[in-house]
């Protein structure tokens, strides 16, 4: 199982909007909505960010949207802050019953 | 709260195994998935195997079937995750995470293997 593609950066100014895509194939993005993205910072452990392709948690920030298209999901963060700075990976669920993340995003906010 | 709690680093020379435990607290242990996830420095997050804790069910990722093994004990509310024949490539941070109602909603603090080359 080939890691979904992801961008390897992205970066945006303060106040912009940034999006960051994660294709698959129809084996896993687009045959699923168990689509999650994660936020990792340096030397922490992954955070729950985006499930089930657009669902938020309890207490990420609104400025976290995600949607999907095909084989392809994807991540936007609105309104970027210095915080939000950081890796950024999607998981998603395969046809063999197993999971893959991307291959990640480094976030950098100008 | 939800808790996973991870064994301590590890450091193995090439050829030997390492088991890692995750202890999980907070939830009835039997309800959902438990995954194992690693990082090599600097590299991408890389699904390893689940299991279900409830009738044992497990499966892996193609690349390290035959190499790992992922196991629970269920009054022990613990996961465990060995990796066989190690090599320098599997230096990394291991870390098991819960797959509750919302995917991957809570995670270990990650446990260090190093396996010098």
């Amino acid at each position: 199982q080939s890691a979904l593609t992801q961008p390897a950066s992205v970066s945006g100014s303060p106040g912009q909007s940034i999006t960051i895509p994660c294709t698959g194939t129809s084996s896993d993005v687009g045959a699923y909505n168990y689509v999650s993205w994660y936020q990792q910072h340096p030397g922490k452990v992954p955070k729950l960010m985006i499930y089930d392709v657009s669902d938020r948690p309890s207490g990420v920030s609104n400025r976290f949207s995600g949607s999907k298209s095909g084989n392809t999901a994807s991540l936007t963060i609105s309104g970027l802050q210095a915080e939000d700075e950081a890796d950024y990976f999607c998981l998603s669920y395969t046809s063999t019953s197993t999971w893959v993340f991307g291959g990640g995003t480094e976030l950098t906010v100008l | 709260q939800v808790q996973l709690v991870q064994s301590g680093a590890e450091v193995k020379t090439p050829g030997a195994s390492v088991k890692v435990s995750c202890k999980a607290s907070g939830y009835t242990f039997t309800t959902y998935p438990l995954h194992w996830v690693r990082q090599a420095p600097g590299q991408r997050l890389e699904w390893m195997g689940w299991i279900k804790p409830d009738n044992g069910d497990r499966k892996y990722s193609q690349k390290l079937q035959g190499r790992v093994t992922i196991t629970r004990d269920t009054s022990a509310t613990t996961a465990y995750m060995e990796l066989s024949n190690l090599r320098s490539e599997d230096t990394a941070v291991y870390y098991c995470a819960r797959q509750g109602p919302r995917a991957f909603d809570t995670w270990g603090p990650g446990t260090t293997v190093i396996v010098p080359s």
